[in-house]
């Protein structure tokens, strides 16, 4: 079983959409979850951290952990073109190693 | 230049070559990694270092050698690679190993194919 899964899409929206993302993992150590953008021939951009379970909002970013559930998402409001991209769920607990997810490939129609 | 930098962005080599990658981050951060990312694959994790010291090593084959002379700069010298090395090489920077401190930045990848 992988430590993380991620659907890798791709997931095609219109422009204004509501886009969920998600990823579950199976290791109940993690504490530490991240969210990066990846754009094509780019490195990952980190757009959101969340330590422990809750939520956390940043402009039309929503991000949140369900520490029970073993289950992250990432929430885009009023998608935009612009944020066509593949987005990487990455996570964590005390030691030195990071789990990514395979990553999600969004297009926004506009 | 700020961030994270790395240099070349894109590299070709032959099986018998020697080549150097260099990434460098300008974030003031202690901690450094280095990263493959291939197509339809998680990030792998090579190697992580934490004041110039190498903390982990994720049995990455010897034909991979890190050096990292301080910390705002980490090499990958890469030596006699397989076609199968052929991958974006991500560096990373964090300001530490614990906590919240351990979140990543990454520069934009040297894109590597090995003929």
């Amino acid at each position: 079983q992988k430590e993380v899964e991620q659907d890798p899409g791709p997931l095609s929206v219109p422009e204004g959409a509501i886009v969920s993302l998600n990823c579950t993992y199976s290791n109940s150590a993690f504490q530490y979850f991240m969210w990066y953008r990846q754009y094509s021939r780019k490195g990952p951009e980190l757009l959101m951290y969340t330590y422990s379970s809750g939520n956390k909002e940043d402009g039309r970013f929503t991000a949140q952990v369900d520490k029970s559930s073993k289950y992250i998402s990432l929430f885009i409001r009023d998608s935009q073109p612009s944020d066509s991209a593949t987005y990487l769920c990455a996570m964590t607990d005390t030691g030195n190693q990071f789990y990514f997810g395979t990553g999600t490939s969004l297009t926004v129609i506009p | 230049e700020t961030g994270v930098t790395q240099t070349p962005r894109h590299l070709v080599m032959g099986m018998t070559n020697k080549k150097s990658l260099k990434c460098e981050q300008h974030l003031g951060h202690n901690a450094m990694y280095w990263y493959k990312q291939s197509a339809k694959k998680p990030l792998e994790l090579m190697f992580v270092y934490s004041l110039e010291e190498r903390v982990e090593n994720n049995s990455v084959p010897s034909r991979f050698s890190p050096e990292c002379p301080n910390s705002s700069h980490l090499f990958l010298h890469l030596h006699t690679l397989q076609p199968e090395d052929s991958a974006l090489y991500l560096c990373a920077s964090s300001q530490g190993l614990a906590g919240g401190r351990k979140t990543q930045y990454f520069g934009p990848g040297t894109r590597l194919l090995v003929l």
